[in-house]
């Protein structure tokens, strides 16, 4: 069974700290996807990698960053968590270079900034 | 870049009617894939379909199926013959089909199936 795991479900965390999100894919997915979901606006993407150490901004970078250091994992940063980052977060992860690459998804992480 | 518009927030339906859900989509790319992913109230995504823009026949998939119109960048999802488990969220998306292949998808359309 392919899996991508978050490593929490909910998180509550404090302003001005510092928040690590990690997903973990086991399917050997070369492309790795974060996103954050609010009522009314959809998928906002993130940042996705495309391989090993490398990332691109998606459409809403700003207060996040994120680390790829091993093809299995890829983490999503908060280097100083604010109240309107308050969201769920969605991990995804695609094969590469395949024409109906279907996207996996993990199971969400509601953050709640307080 | 790459941008897709749903322009229905809630759909509603009968049990057994075929409903429609649109989807229009901004892209340079020449090659491009288009998907639905259907988001229940237990929060999964599960894929449900895809169409690719040099398919020449529109994408069928069970009750499934997306009406695909190229010149008129739509990819519009119909499902026949509605069920009360139907009810869900659903999403548009669209990725390139090479080089990089960001994912990038719709506000959603929530869509509620009555007896």
């Amino acid at each position: 069974d392919v899996k991508v795991t978050q490593s929490s479900r909910y998180l509550v965390k404090r302003t001005g700290e510092k928040v690590f999100l990690e997903c973990v894919q086991d399917m050997d997915h070369e492309n790795m996807f974060w996103y954050r979901q609010d009522p009314g606006l959809g998928l906002r993407l993130i940042y996705f990698s495309y391989d090993v150490k490398m990332k691109e901004k998606g459409d809403i970078p700003e207060g996040y960053s994120v680390s790829r250091e091993k093809k299995e994992r890829f983490s999503l940063i908060l280097e100083s968590a604010s109240t309107n980052q308050t969201s769920m977060y969605l991990c995804a992860s695609t094969i590469s270079d395949r024409a109906n690459t279907e996207a996996f998804f993990g199971q969400g992480t509601r953050l709640t900034v307080v | 870049a790459q941008k897709i518009t749903q322009t229905q927030p809630g759909m509603f339906v009968q049990e057994k009617e075929a409903v429609t859900l649109d989807c229009t989509y901004d892209t340079s790319d020449p090659s491009y894939g288009l998907f639905w992913y259907k988001q229940p109230s237990s929060g999964e995504m599960i894929f449900l379909i895809y169409q690719g823009s040099y398919d020449q026949q529109n994408a069928t998939e069970g009750r499934y199926s997306l009406n695909f119109q190229k010149a008129r960048k739509s990819a519009n999802l119909v499902i026949s013959a509605s069920q009360l488990g139907d009810s869900a969220m659903y999403f548009c998306a669209m990725s390139r089909v090479t080089g990089f292949q960001k994912l990038v998808f719709g506000t959603g359309t929530r869509l509620l199936v009555s007896p």
